[in-house]
């Protein structure tokens, strides 16, 4: 069964709008969470990271949003952007010594308009 | 691109035909992953290596096996093609930073399997 499960499965933004993309985990162990954004063709890039002990992470206009007791984080994009348009992965992970063994998120579609 | 890359790129091949795809990384990670990405399901690992013959299986690993000869080399190979691993595979290492180990993934590798 999906470990993260993500919402949602698309999304459509006006340009200079905020898009939001929520997801909840089950598992207790897991103490580190990480936002990918891949573009058509790529590899999944590495966005932004936040363990358990912050409730929130802003890097630019990228901001994560994480609440331990309900087990779930969110990613939100201000002043989103046409470029902001790809598919974004929540992951989350119990990381052993050195290891990190990513469960994903199914995905989102975001899609700026201009 | 955390100095990865993936060979081939694209290949299609037929069902029952033996398939090895090969991940090359420059800059002496130990870890190194694969994973698998379909619509509807995210990213899954595969198996991932933490070391030179060292490996150990992910969520979704019947019908693979992976060899690690040398600490930049991770090959993955399909016994006997199935449909069922049409897919985009894509090879991950992971890199300290400040957050703890991070993973940065290659370009990734589309298989079809005909």
């Amino acid at each position: 069964q999906q470990q993260v499960k993500q919402s949602p499965q698309s999304l459509i933004v006006q340009k200079g709008g905020i898009s939001i993309i929520n997801c909840a985990y089950e598992n207790t162990a897991f103490d580190y969470f990480p936002w990918y954004q891949q573009f058509p063709g790529k590899g999944p890039a590495l966005l932004i990271a936040i363990r358990p002990d912050v409730s929130e992470k802003k890097e630019g206009r990228f901001t994560i949003s994480f609440n331990k007791s309900a087990k779930q984080f969110s990613l939100h994009i201000m002043d989103s952007q046409p470029g902001d348009s790809a598919t974004y992965f929540c992951a989350a992970s119990a990381p052993q010594t050195g290891a990190n063994n990513l469960f994903f998120g199914t995905g989102t579609r975001l899609t700026v308009i201009p | 691109d955390a100095g990865i890359t993936q060979s081939p790129r694209h290949k299609v091949t037929e069902t029952g035909t033996p398939v090895t795809l090969r991940c090359h990384q420059t800059e002496n990670h130990r870890y190194m992953y694969w994973y698998r990405q379909d619509p509807g399901h995210g990213l899954r690992l595969i198996h991932y290596s933490y070391g030179v013959k060292d490996t150990d299986k992910g969520e979704v690993s019947d019908g693979y096996s992976v060899s690690r000869s040398k600490t930049e080399d991770f090959l993955l190979t399909l016994e006997s093609a199935t449909s069922s691993q049409t897919s985009v595979y894509f090879c991950a290492i992971t890199r300290a930073s400040t957050l703890g180990d991070e993973q940065f993934f290659g370009p990734g590798t589309r298989l079809t399997v005909l």
